[in-house]
């Protein structure tokens, strides 16, 4: 069974401060993707990643893939009220079609 | 158009009860999927749909049972309720694409079983 490990598991910060979320598995994927769920809300992709060391931003927020598909982070640049929300990472396997979640980071930008 | 859309929203059942909760999509997708989601283990697949006339079991199918009813719409069945089947219910349809489907998915039906 692929698992997913996200830390930290909260996060909670003051308006314009940066931070990183890792999503950390022993196993490889084919790509990995990040979701961004607010309360109440089903979880939307934020990002796909698929090549070893691919780096995408969205506007201040920055996503890599590590060179070896195994893991990846999610780096935040002077977070805002709005970034508030749970992040899920979700890895799909080399030979499946299923997505894999982690069990989330909860951050919380206070103003 | 709406998307992924869940019926109910809200739930309370008491043990032993059934229930089915009912999903849609209007996005013409082939493939849609059934997540529970529990505090600190994010989501885990029930059932999942590659197309129309087809079910597979996800990681955790127990106690559930799911109809492709169409290519709009995917079912998922309580037939006897359980306290451990308390949760938020995700549906969730997808395209292909580069690195693979992305999902879509609806505002989750939140199940309290007593």
């Amino acid at each position: 069974t692929q698992l997913l490990e996200q830390s930290p598991q909260f996060l909670s910060i003051q308006e314009g401060e940066n931070l990183t979320v890792y999503c950390n598995s022993s196993s490889v994927f084919s790509s990995l993707q990040w979701y961004r769920q607010e309360p109440g809300e089903g979880p939307v992709l934020l990002v796909t990643v698929v090549t070893g060391g691919e780096v995408k931003k969205l506007k201040r927020l920055t996503f890599q893939f590590g060179d070896a598909r195994k893991d990846s982070s999610l780096h935040i640049t002077a977070a805002q009220p709005g970034d508030t929300g749970l992040y899920l990472c979700a890895g799909r396997g080399e030979y499946g079609n299923k997505l894999v979640f982690g069990a989330g980071t909860i951050l919380r930008v206070k103003s | 158009n709406a998307g992924v859309t869940q019926t109910p929203k809200f739930q309370v059942l008491k043990t032993g009860q059934s229930m089915t909760l009912q999903c849609a999509q209007d996005m013409n997708h082939n493939s849609m999927y059934w997540y529970r989601q529990d505090p600190g283990m994010g989501l885990r697949l029930i059932y999942y749909s590659a197309s129309e006339g087809t079910t597979d079991k996800g990681e955790v199918p127990n106690g559930y049972n799911v109809s492709r009813l169409n290519k709009r719409e995917f079912s998922l069945r309580l037939e006897s309720a359980a306290p451990s089947q308390t949760s938020v219910y995700f549906c969730a349809s997808s395209e292909v694409g580069r690195g693979g489907d992305t999902q879509y998915f609806g505002p989750g039906t939140r199940l309290t079983v007593l």
